[in-house]
């Protein structure tokens, strides 16, 4: 299958700004995640994103986070004012071109919050 | 939000022994996936799993899902060095509309040489 890439890698910000996440699924599917992981936690679902449109947002998915896929291909979650809570991994994810259940992550995005 | 509960949380092995790991919950789910996370990096598939009492080998790694779909387990035979790493189980509920993952907290495996 193929791979789910992100960037950057590695994202420090200071406490207040924005941030830009960006996934790129090689291939066209029909959902797309965005989950997260704080150091020591579970990987936590943030939000699905169906036909250019958010399916499902958790509650922790709230009004600084957005999501967009603005050219078609890369799929971006951006958070508007960062705070020190939202250090974590993020990963994008796609949904398996023939399971519907099977969902392949990319690498991650370390963010940290200064 | 559906609760997995892994255990144990950690399991350190020498070489050549077999174990298990379990994933559990008091939910129904439509599938379930294992994953294996190194450090840093992104939970990699190594299973789905569909139907209920459903077994699925992958070389030493064995996993079932409970015939009621509540459960899960992760049995590895003769376990090397390399098998050492997160596993994490992660289920889909049954009345998801967008098939979204919710994680168990995962099992640290060790395998000393």
């Amino acid at each position: 299958e193929p791979e789910v890439t992100q960037t950057p890698s590695h994202q420090v910000t200071q406490m207040g700004q924005e941030v830009i996440l960006r996934c790129v699924p090689i291939s066209n599917h029909l959902y797309f995640y965005w989950y997260r992981q704080i150091l020591g936690q579970k990987v936590e679902f943030l939000v699905s994103f169906y036909n250019n449109e958010i399916s499902e947002k958790s509650e922790i998915f709230d009004d600084q986070f957005s999501v967009e896929r603005p050219d078609g291909s890369n799929f971006t979650l951006k958070i508007r004012s960062t705070k020190l809570e939202d250090s974590a991994m993020y990963f994008c994810a796609r949904q398996h071109g023939t399971s519907m259940y099977t969902q392949y992550f990319g690498p991650g995005t370390r963010l940290t919050v200064l | 939000t559906q609760l997995l509960e892994q255990s144990p949380q950690f399991l350190s092995i020498q070489e050549g022994e077999n174990l298990t790991v379990y994933c559990n919950s008091s939910s129904v789910f439509s599938s379930l996936q294992w994953y294996r996370q190194e450090p840093g990096e992104g939970p990699v598939l190594l299973v789905t799993v569909v139907t209920g009492g459903e077994v699925k080998k992958l070389k030493r790694l064995t996993f079932q899902f409970g015939d009621a779909r509540k459960d899960s387990s992760l049995h590895i035979t003769a376990a090397q060095p390399g098998d050492t790493g997160l596993y994490l189980c992660a289920g889909e509920a049954t009345r998801s509309n967008d098939y979204k993952l919710s994680f168990g907290a995962g099992t640290t495996v060790t395998v000393r040489a």
